[in-house]
């Protein structure tokens, strides 16, 4: 089973619009993180914000903040008033408790928002 | 200023050699990781270190190798085992162990082509 599922390949929004990126998420342990990266052409990875599993407000980082609803094993990404530069691919990612010991990442595999003038 | 440097950018190499791609971090960080990216996908883990001198698989090992001697160094060799070697190579590093919100902060990446 994945662990970490993005259903929408590609997607379109206007400039200055609102977006949300799905992630939803497949684990047992009660401790986990789940992070969002922004990936652009250039091929480095940006991270944006991340959502502890025991975090009760959801998370934000000026025009980024995560919608998490942890009964549905959701992480989705909510990016306000779009700009040209946030076209990009877009990952989620998750580290469980269990693997913690090295802290690795499991990642989707993305969604590339492409932002529309 | 602190970051990752990965080099170099674009690597060619003939199939049945192998090659050495380079990973520096001025982060201080304890961990380093190395990832691979394919086309339209996401990463997946080749390995990892946590301190110098241990480093352990990730889920996609097989073919590939490593060194951890110095704390800021990860180089990561893809041997002529590697069956698709031609890939996205990122290293990443993260401030320690433990639970926390630890982020991954990458590097610029490396794209291997190999004919």
């Amino acid at each position: 089973a994945q662990k970490i599922t993005q259903t929408q390949p590609g997607m379109f929004v206007q400039e200055k619009e609102a977006v949300t990126l799905d992630c939803t998420y497949d684990t047992s342990d009660q401790s986990y993180g789940l992070f969002w990266y922004k990936q652009p052409s250039s091929g480095e990875m940006i991270f944006l914000i991340y959502q502890g599993s025991y975090d009760e407000q959801n998370a934000t980082e000026g025009r980024y903040s995560l919608n998490f609803q942890k009964a549905r094993k959701s992480a989705n990404l909510v990016i306000s008033a779009s700009q040209l530069g946030d076209s990009a691919m877009y990952f989620c990612a998750m580290r469980e408790g269990r693997r913690n010991a090295g802290n690795m990442l499991t990642f989707g595999g993305g969604t590339r928002l492409m932002v529309k003038p | 200023d602190g970051g990752i440097t990965q080099s170099p950018k674009y690597l060619f190499r003939k199939e049945g050699q192998n090659v050495t791609l380079s990973c520096e971090q001025n982060l201080n960080h304890d961990a380093m990781y190395w990832y691979r990216q394919d086309p339209g996908q996401g990463l997946r883990l080749i390995y990892y270190s946590q301190i110098v001198n241990d480093f352990q698989k990730g889920d996609i090992a097989e073919g590939y190798s490593v060194s951890r001697e110095k704390k800021e160094s990860f180089p990561l060799t893809v041997t002529s085992a590697q069956k698709n070697p031609t890939a996205f190579y990122l290293c990443a590093s993260s401030i320690g162990l433990g639970w926390a919100s630890y982020e991954q902060y990458f590097g610029p990446g490396t794209r291997l082509t190999v004919t």
